[in-house]
């Protein structure tokens, strides 16, 4: 139980363009979800909290308007990567916190990440 | 406020001997506090986690950690390192009313056959 899949694993694209990734909790109802960013040799950064039904909270420093959260539903929250640029080529991450009885309400399960190449 | 630090940026052991990956945290809560592991390209999988119950906590694997409150540790160790195990492991805590994540810097951990 507690599954969280992504989709893409990877995606290559062009600068200027916009990409959208998914993150799918299969198993689980998620009233949370958490979009993280990491480089090549460091840990997780938050870029934001989704949580359904309403505006994500965005952690300082993440551009909103270039980073698009939509939680659509209790089982998909989508990230969109607006305008990309090489320096937005990164592994994102996302995460869904389980509901209370399926290991606690602290616990987050982690999708398995999107590799982004902007060229 | 709530920390974590992973005292070692690498560990290096020979298959079979025993691991020892380091955390401390600092919260003015109490806290929950997990390990996690991650492989080349991949997410993060949940190891263990102590959430105020025992505080010896076993996990998948064959690894487990000891929450030490007066030493503000939580530890993860495994008797008999696999080549398998090698990859980056991650402690967090999470306390306080908002419950956010806060992650340690993480140690890549490389077996030696």
């Amino acid at each position: 139980g507690a599954v969280v899949s992504q989709h893409p694993s990877w995606v290559i694209c062009k600068s200027g363009t916009s990409v959208k990734i998914e993150c799918r909790s299969l198993d689980f109802q998620a009233t949370t979800m958490f979009w993280y960013r990491q480089f090549p040799k460091q840990s997780l950064m938050l870029m934001a909290t989704s949580n359904e039904g309403s505006k994500a909270t965005y952690e300082q420093g993440v551009e909103k308007d270039k980073f698009l959260i939509n939680h659509a539903s209790l089982t998909l929250s989508t990230l969109t990567v607006t305008s990309a640029h090489p320096e937005d080529s990164s592994f994102y991450i996302c995460s869904a916190q389980s509901p209370p009885g399926t290991g606690g309400v602290d616990t987050q399960y982690f999708g398995p990440g999107t590799r982004l190449t902007v060229l | 406020a709530q920390s974590v630090t992973q005292l070692d940026s690498h560990v290096s052991v020979s298959e079979g001997t025993p691991v020892l990956l380091r955390c401390n945290y600092s919260s003015s809560y109490s806290p929950s506090l997990f390990w996690y592991v991650q492989h080349p390209n991949k997410g993060l999988q949940l190891l263990l986690k102590y959430t105020s119950a025992a505080t010896l906590v076993k996990g998948i694997n064959g690894f487990e950690a000891e929450f030490k409150k007066s030493e503000t540790s939580f530890h993860l160790t495994k008797p008999s390192a696999h080549m398998s195990d090698a990859a980056e492991y991650f402690c967090l805590i999470s306390s306080g009313s908002a419950r956010q994540l806060t992650f340690g810097s993480g140690t890549q951990l490389t077996v030696l056959p």
